[in-house]
């Protein structure tokens, strides 16, 4: 089965809040990531956080990490439409090797 | 700061045609990454270069793929010959080191006819 698991599809009413989850497999993971890829564009980083850590804060987003259950979500206060786009949760171990879900589309909705 | 360049953004071939990608990572940045994107699915790792070095190319299917990193700065990658099955996006990263996050270039959207 896959290393890093997300539900393909979420929908939000525009100023709502988002929540964006991910099940991983390894315990063994030194870092998670949250990146997110815009139509035709690479990925861009929106923040990680080490494996030791159980929450962490940016601005809008907050990640939340339960390592017990190796489940990670990223969280969007007040989403716009420009939040609108795939969003990649992915692990690393040692010397960075990375394993990526397949995306959640998420749609924001006006 | 400049990020990962990539060209070029679009490339369509016929099967059994060759074809190359190039890369030049974030300057300073001495880890490159390339990696194949299906559509629908997330990227998936082909070779990770440490400086001109190759640390994995455990996924890299060798007997049609290459790639260079010859003086630990830009890097190529080739498809020769191509499959319909390589049609993808491929993606170039590079980080700081081996343990710092990676950032991604736009990447070059490949169609095999």
């Amino acid at each position: 089965g896959e290393d890093v698991e997300q539900s393909l599809f979420l929908s939000v009413r525009e100023g709502d809040s988002s929540v964006i989850n991910c099940t991983y497999t390894d315990s063994s993971s030194t870092y998670l990531y949250w990146y997110k890829q815009e139509p035709g564009a690479g990925l861009q980083l929106l923040t990680y956080i080490f494996s030791n850590m159980d929450m962490k804060q940016d601005q809008r987003l907050t990640v939340l990490l339960n390592k017990k259950d190796k489940h990670l979500s990223l969280r969007i206060a007040d989403t716009q439409t420009g939040d609108s786009a795939i969003y990649f949760c992915a692990e690393s171990k040692r010397n960075n090797d990375m394993r990526f879900g397949a995306g959640t589309r998420l749609t924001v909705k006006p | 700061e400049a990020g990962v360049a990539q060209s070029p953004r679009y490339k369509i071939i016929e099967k059994r045609q060759s074809v190359a990608f190039w890369c030049n990572p974030i300057s300073g940045h001495a880890t490159l990454y390339w990696y194949q994107q299906i559509l629908g699915q997330g990227p998936k790792l082909l070779i990770q270069f440490q400086n001109n070095g190759v640390v994995d190319d455990s996924q890299l299917p060798k007997d049609r793929f290459s790639a260079e990193r010859l003086k630990g700065v830009d890097s190529t990658l080739k498809i020769q010959p191509a499959k319909l099955e390589d049609s993808a996006v491929y993606l170039c990263a590079s980080s700081l080191d081996p343990n710092q996050p990676q950032h991604f270039g736009d990447g070059t959207r490949l169609s095999i006819l």
